[in-house]
């Protein structure tokens, strides 16, 4: 199986910062990376599909980017709905699996 | 505006079967991937497996024993079952759609799939 990293596991942040999520597969998976935001007690909510594409209706202060192995997240201006936990999954083969997520909380 | 209902107990007893039906509306199943997921508490996401709309599966190794995933296309649903359970098996359970997707990368038509709908999930406590 394909394992997905991510880092940071947690971070705090305030209104208005830049935030960056990193994810590394543990093989290349060319592009096939799609980020999902989900908070408590919700589905998963696709963001990014392909590594920087943006589902209709995300808003554009979230990106996405990478090949390889290595992919970011972007969140250009952290707003109050953000607050939330990030996964990252690959698509590249089976099994699909998922990064352990990422824990954005209010500092 | 396709959505996806998941339905079935709440509660199942070590070392039976877990049977969940995901109800597809305002669109067709006869088309996509049709993924099941889960998320025990507290925890992240792992993937149990995924039918197409013409019937193949494909299942986590991982689960691969114990998991059926099959399509009814007249109900508009699809269905999982996972046998011999154990407390490991309580979590929530999503159902979602797989999509796929084409461009031109470098040259070269490059495929890609998402989970672009999900349901709302439904928990299953194996006790």
């Amino acid at each position: 199986d394909i394992q997905m990293t991510q880092s940071p596991s947690s971070l705090s942040a305030s209104v208005g910062d830049r935030v960056t999520i990193s994810c590394r597969a543990s093989q290349s998976i060319s592009r096939s990376v799609n980020w999902y935001q989900q908070k408590a007690g919700k589905a998963p909510k696709l963001l990014i599909y392909v590594a920087s594409s943006l589902q209709s209706g995300v808003p554009s202060r979230f990106s996405g980017s990478g090949s390889g192995t290595d992919f970011t997240l972007t969140i250009g201006s952290l707003q109050p709905e953000d607050f939330a936990t990030y996964y990252c999954q690959q698509t590249y083969t089976i099994p699909r699996t998922f990064g352990q997520g990422t824990k954005v909380e209010l500092k | 505006q396709v959505q996806l209902q998941e339905s079935g107990p709440g509660l199942v007893k070590p070392s039976e079967t877990l049977s969940l039906t995901c109800t597809v509306s305002g669109g067709s199943i006869s088309s996509y991937y049709w993924s099941w997921i889960r998320q025990p508490p507290g925890k992240g996401l792992e993937w149990i497996g995924y039918i197409s709309y013409s019937g193949t599966t494909s299942y986590n190794p991982s689960l691969k024993s114990r998991v059926t995933i099959s399509l009814d296309t007249s109900k508009n649903q699809f269905s999982l079952r996972l046998s011999s359970v154990t407390a490991a098996d309580t979590a929530v359970y999503y159902c979602a759609r797989e999509t796929s997707g084409g461009e031109l990368w470098r040259r070269t038509p490059y495929y890609y799939y998402y989970m672009d709908v999900w349901g709302k999930g439904t928990t299953v406590t194996v006790s």
